[in-house]
């Protein structure tokens, strides 16, 4: 099973909301990311788990907070989003964080609208 | 400070070749991939490049030169459902892919 899975696929929330997005993988891969990625542009990097241990924050506002329950999930929370951060939200995983993070396998995301 | 840099848009019309050529500016670098991304879906990977020379797989190929920061991907025998976007990646030390800004091809009939 190579399947990186993601929910919900869709998003709605206003900036009061508090959300939640989900990722699954069962590949028994220990890292684990969290990528932003607005229309015509890059995957934007913004959360790298290793072994279940937050290791990189690319500076991330702290209305996005991460967690990772265990070697499978990954979760997100939202709260207070501003419209800018609407964009599609992108897990990924790799065997591990070292060199062989080249080939990261990502779930078909979750779009997120912040009205 | 880290950059990538591939040309924005490509056009080829099918059965021809088409290069996409990415260079970058990195520290503690480990490797380039590629990967694939069509319009409304995910990332998906292609290609890695530890070493200089040529990878093949099937009717993909990259290519690295770790002396001139320099890497191709060369799509042959173009085919309608090429039409997507490609990134070029960095691997570095750091243990995060550091993304080039894409290159959208379009392959015409």
């Amino acid at each position: 099973d190579t399947e990186v899975t993601q929910t919900p696929k869709h998003l709605v929330m206003g900036m009061t909301n508090k959300k939640s997005l989900k990722c699954e993988q069962h590949m028994g891969h220990r890292a684990m990311y969290w990528y932003k990625q607005k229309a015509k542009k890059p995957p934007e990097l913004m959360f790298v788990y290793s072994y279940e241990k937050l290791s990189i924050n690319e500076s991330v506002p702290s209305r996005f907070s991460p967690e990772c329950p265990n070697s499978s999930l990954l979760n997100l929370h939202l709260h207070a989003l501003q419209p800018e951060d609407s964009a599609l939200y992108l897990c990924a995983s790799s065997q591990d964080r070292g060199p062989s993070s080249y080939e990261q396998y990502f779930g078909p995301g979750t779009r997120l609208t912040v009205t | 400070g880290q950059s990538l840099e591939q040309p924005s848009e490509v056009t080829a019309v099918e059965g021809a070749i088409v290069q996409i050529n990415c260079t970058y500016q990195t520290s503690g670098f480990y490797g380039l991939s590629w990967y694939q991304q069509h319009d409304g879906g995910a990332p998906t990977f292609l290609s890695y490049n530890a070493l200089d020379g040529l990878e093949e797989t099937g009717r993909f190929s990259s290519f690295l030169s770790r002396s001139d920061s320099y890497g191709y991907l060369l799509l042959q025998e173009l085919q309608m459902k090429d039409s997507a976007s490609y990134f070029c990646a960095v691997n570095n030390q750091g243990g995060k892919l550091i993304f080039g800004q894409g290159t959208e091809l379009s392959v015409k009939p």
